[in-house]
């Protein structure tokens, strides 16, 4: 068991709503990267926070935003919502001082409707 | 910029038989290599990684791997696979820069070990 948690596990929701996923990072470990995951795809980096702030992005729009909170948690939101944006969205989180290995929780998987 | 092709997309073997998983990959910079493995409804679990050093990585459950720079390949081995070892397998890169912390990720390849 890696010890990162994502919340919740399974969540529908409808076109144009607006949703917050949340990742409880492993104990020690103090930046967070989030992914989309396509059905039969391989993950997609969406953007990465260290120390509160986000600190590396990839290619998706703006209403795809995210927190990391002092406990080194963090949410991804995502505003206006789209069909394709229907994907599990998988968690990453690295150890303070070794960024050698990212280990995932289970996901959360999004079903807009 | 950073990719990764994964040359089958699915894998059949049969149990105890030897399997191959194909990944190439691309970029301009140094990198560091990794593989992980995807069970169904769940995350993503570290296989093994390369870094630097030697270029024949052994990981967890048997399985070894091979970075070759020339070819720019790091294809993922194992001798005797078993049943337990269906799944998806993913090839995934970063450079050294960030670390595992900005992974590309493969589209993947479902190995399927047939009794």
């Amino acid at each position: 068991e890696t010890g990162v948690t994502q919340s919740p596990t399974h969540l529908i929701k409808t076109r144009g709503q607006q949703v917050t996923l949340r990742c409880s990072s492993q104990s020690g470990h103090n930046t967070v990267s989030w992914y989309q995951q396509a059905l039969g795809q391989g993950p997609q980096f969406i953007f990465q926070y260290y120390r509160e702030e986000e600190n590396g992005r990839g290619n998706f729009p703006p209403r795809f935003s995210g927190l990391q909170f002092p406990n080194y948690s963090s949410e991804l939101n995502v505003n206006a919502l789209e069909l394709d944006d229907s994907a599990l969205y998988l968690c990453a989180s690295t150890p303070r001082g070794l960024n050698t290995e990212a280990f995932f929780g289970q996901g959360t998987r999004l079903t807009v409707v | 910029a950073q990719s990764v092709t994964q040359l089958d997309s699915q894998v059949p073997v049969f149990e105890e038989a030897p399997v191959e998983l194909r990944c190439n990959y691309s970029s301009s910079v140094s990198v560091y290599l990794f593989w992980y493995v995807q069970y169904p409804n769940q995350g993503l679990q570290l296989l093994l990684k390369y870094l630097s050093g030697s270029t024949l990585v052994k990981g967890i459950n048997g399985f070894e791997a091979e970075f070759n720079k020339s070819q720019t390949s790091f294809h993922l081995r194992k001798p005797s696979v078993h049943i337990s070892d269906t799944a998806e397998y993913f090839c995934a890169v970063s450079d050294g820069g960030t670390g595992a912390n900005n992974l590309f990720f493969g589209t993947g390849t479902r190995l399927t070990v047939i009794p």
